[in-house]
């Protein structure tokens, strides 16, 4: 059972149109990550949340720290074929931050 | 500044044998983290070092280990490799040792294929 749900797996759509990533879990965070990772190499981080009810913007990008700081959710508008990649969300635990725990990811796949 | 450097990037090992792979972190990162990344299982976090001393590990079997040197480069060993092991290895340094504020920067990771 994975700590950090994150849905949906696969997303594919056209160039232009607006998204959303999720991911969940029952435990509760001091922070949450976003990260994309293309074939070949590592993640990048794109974000860190550590409030509740945070919200951050990263040009097309909006993050969400949920209220319960036990979820986050990843916006994208008006997607472009860069944003194409593996988005992965980790989590800081409360105990034992020296550790993140990682989301599966969701592949998301932008058509043009 | 440089990035983390990880070597080699692709490995071909035979079952049974061991290998080590190689990670050097951001100049100044003192804070060194090994994953495990599989398509089935995602990233797994394999084990933490911070100023020559394992802090953290994993549930991974004991033929998994690591160390790090006085430079904060670190390596990790696998010995009796099992197909299983086949996976991107990624290395991920972080400054403070706390990834909760300031998150990980990775290294492009090792390919490793056991056959």
């Amino acid at each position: 059972t994975q700590l950090l749900e994150q849905s949906p797996q696969f997303l594919s759509i056209q160039e232009g149109e607006n998204l959303t990533v999720y991911c969940n879990s029952s435990s509760v965070f001091s922070s949450l990550q976003w990260y994309r990772q293309e074939p070949g190499e590592g993640p990048v981080l794109l974000v860190t949340v550590v409030t509740g009810g945070e919200v951050k913007k990263l040009k097309r990008l909006t993050f969400q720290f949920g209220d319960a700081r036990k979820d986050s959710s990843l916006h994208i508008t008006a997607a472009q074929t860069g944003d194409t990649g593996l988005y992965l969300c980790a989590g800081a635990r409360v105990q034992g931050a020296q550790k993140l725990v990682f989301g599966q990811g969701t592949r998301l796949t932008i058509n043009p | 500044k440089a990035g983390v450097t990880q070597t080699p990037r692709y490995l071909i090992k035979t079952r049974g044998q061991q290998v080590t792979l190689s990670c050097s972190p951001i100049s100044g990162h003192r804070s060194v983290s090994w994953y495990q990344q599989t398509p089935g299982q995602g990233l797994q976090f394999l084990f933490e070092y911070f100023s020559e001393t394992q802090r953290n590990k994993g549930n991974f079997p004991g033929r998994f280990s690591g160390r790090q040197f006085s430079n904060s480069r670190s390596e990790m060993n696998v010995s009796t490799l099992e197909l299983g092991d086949s996976a991107l290895y990624l290395c991920a340094s972080s400054a403070t040792g706390a990834p909760f504020n300031y998150g990980y920067t990775f290294g492009s990771g090792t390919r490793l294929t056991v056959v």
